[in-house]
């Protein structure tokens, strides 16, 4: 069946450092990709997505491309702040009309001043 | 509401009770879902509402786990003489469409803890 994997946690950086949180995923057909993120205390959101192969999703900084050739979607940031402090996780939702998300693990990221 | 709505926020039950939780999505979304999140076993899904339809209840445990939703609104899921394994956060999300590229908004979700 469809997986998602992320690497595994925490990640602990300085602030102002670059960040890159790998997820690769197994899917049939051509899935679309999201990376959520959790502040603590708050509700699940999104963060980006990418519908197709070589799309780029960004947000708040944040970047990640479908890269259907190493079936990977990894999220990077240029310059983590505190704020950036959150749990992230990779989702997959396959091709078809449900919208039901698959998830990664979650890798949390801890940035300290 | 603004935001898709939980209740309760908390709630501890004792094993082999029943409980309720309730889901309250956002107004005109058609799509609605649950999840559960727990330590051991990440985020998982339960069971997806299309309208008042479950045409995907894959996800549900076992059949002491149960959802309706009515209105094409409120949805609740139940779950029948609990027990430990069911201790954890119990999220609903609700998309405007059904769809693989359609953001899905999250509640705060219910923390379920079975002593």
């Amino acid at each position: 069946g469809d997986s998602v994997t992320q690497m595994e946690g925490p990640v602990t950086l300085s602030e102002e450092a670059f960040l890159t949180i790998n997820c690769t995923y197994t899917a049939t057909g051509y899935p679309s990709l999201f990376w959520y993120v959790q502040y603590p205390g708050e509700g699940l959101q999104l963060l980006l997505k990418a519908t197709k192969a070589d799309d780029k999703g960004s947000n708040k900084g944040f970047e990640a491309t479908y890269r259907k050739e190493t079936t990977s979607f990894h999220l990077e940031k240029g310059s983590v702040q505190v704020s950036d402090s959150a749990v992230y996780f990779c989702a997959l939702s396959s091709s078809g009309n449900t919208g039901k998300l698959i998830f990664g693990q979650g890798t949390t990221l801890q940035v300290k001043p | 509401g603004a935001g898709v709505s939980q209740s309760p926020s908390n709630k501890v039950t004792e094993k082999g009770k029943d409980v309720e939780l309730r889901c309250d999505p956002i107004s005109g979304h058609t799509a609605l879902y649950w999840y559960r999140q727990s330590l051991g076993q990440g985020l998982e899904f339960l069971i997806y509402f299309q309208g008042n339809s479950a045409p995907d209840k894959s996800g549900l445990p076992s059949d002491r786990f149960s959802a309706e939703r009515t209105g094409g609104s409120v949805s609740t899921l139940t779950i029948q003489r609990t027990q430990q394994e069911d201790s954890a956060v119990y999220l609903c999300a609700s998309s405007q469409f059904a769809g693989a590229g359609t953001e899905a908004f999250f509640g705060q979700g219910t923390r379920l803890t079975v002593v």
